[in-house]
């Protein structure tokens, strides 16, 4: 499974977009790149996953370049219901294997 | 059921006691995942199913925790002996089981567990 590096913390105010970088550098082929998002005292909660450009939801948006060594997670307009913790994870989606999330990134979001 | 389910809620327990901590996962989802996490910290894998087996133990800390599952659904993480190093959350995921983009896991509540 390839490793994951990620910014221990970020803030954040209203209204703002924000981008949390992950690094990937030993990304495999056939590896997908998915993000999570962990409220206090609630399991984490699937936001989105790509595997190449940019995919785009209703709740975030997710670049991947060309070499896919690393990925953004973009959040437009945060409010304060976004603070949270965001897990990068590679692998290949969850197709039997165990998924392995990092420290993640604790985004808090200030008026 | 509409989402992962997992029981006990809440568990208090003395310190030497067993305890059992169950998850009922999606209908249909045949790959099982079991985490602990404790307050403040990231989540620490444990084991994952596929169907009835285990292919990954390697996660669980020690010999005092175990896990099954049975008819490729409900699980079952034991531990026993419990320490006050064990007090955590337990959560528990399930998903589809198949790679490929669109495939998510889907967590419970957790159960979180307090040895004193």
């Amino acid at each position: 499974l390839a490793k994951t590096t990620q910014p221990i913390s970020m803030d954040s105010y209203e209204g703002q977009e924000v981008n949390i970088t992950c690094s990937h550098n030993n990304i495999a082929t056939n590896d997908y790149i998915t993000w999570y998002q962990q409220f206090p005292s609630q399991g984490p909660r699937f936001i989105i996953q790509g595997y190449k450009t940019k995919v785009t939801n209703e709740v975030a948006s997710l670049f991947i370049p060309a070499d896919r060594k690393s990925s953004t997670l973009s959040l437009p307009r945060v409010s304060l219901s976004d603070t949270a913790v965001y897990y990068c994870l590679v692998g290949r989606g969850t197709g039997f294997q165990k998924l392995v999330f990092g420290t993640g990134t604790r985004l808090l979001v200030s008026p | 059921g509409a989402g992962v389910s997992q029981s006990p809620s809440n568990k208090v327990t003395e310190k030497g006691k067993d305890v059992e901590l169950r998850c009922d996962p999606i209908s249909g989802h045949t790959a099982l995942y079991w985490y602990r996490q404790s307050l403040g910290q990231g989540l620490e894998f444990l084991i994952y199913f596929q169907g009835n087996s285990a292919p990954d133990k390697s996660g669980l800390p020690s010999d005092r925790f175990s896990a099954e599952r049975t008819g490729g659904s409900v699980s079952t993480l034991t531990i026993q002996r419990t320490q006050q190093e064990d007090s955590a959350v337990y959560l528990c995921a399930s998903s589809l089981g198949v790679g490929g983009l669109g495939t998510e896991a889907f967590f419970g509540q957790g159960t979180r567990l307090t040895v004193v």
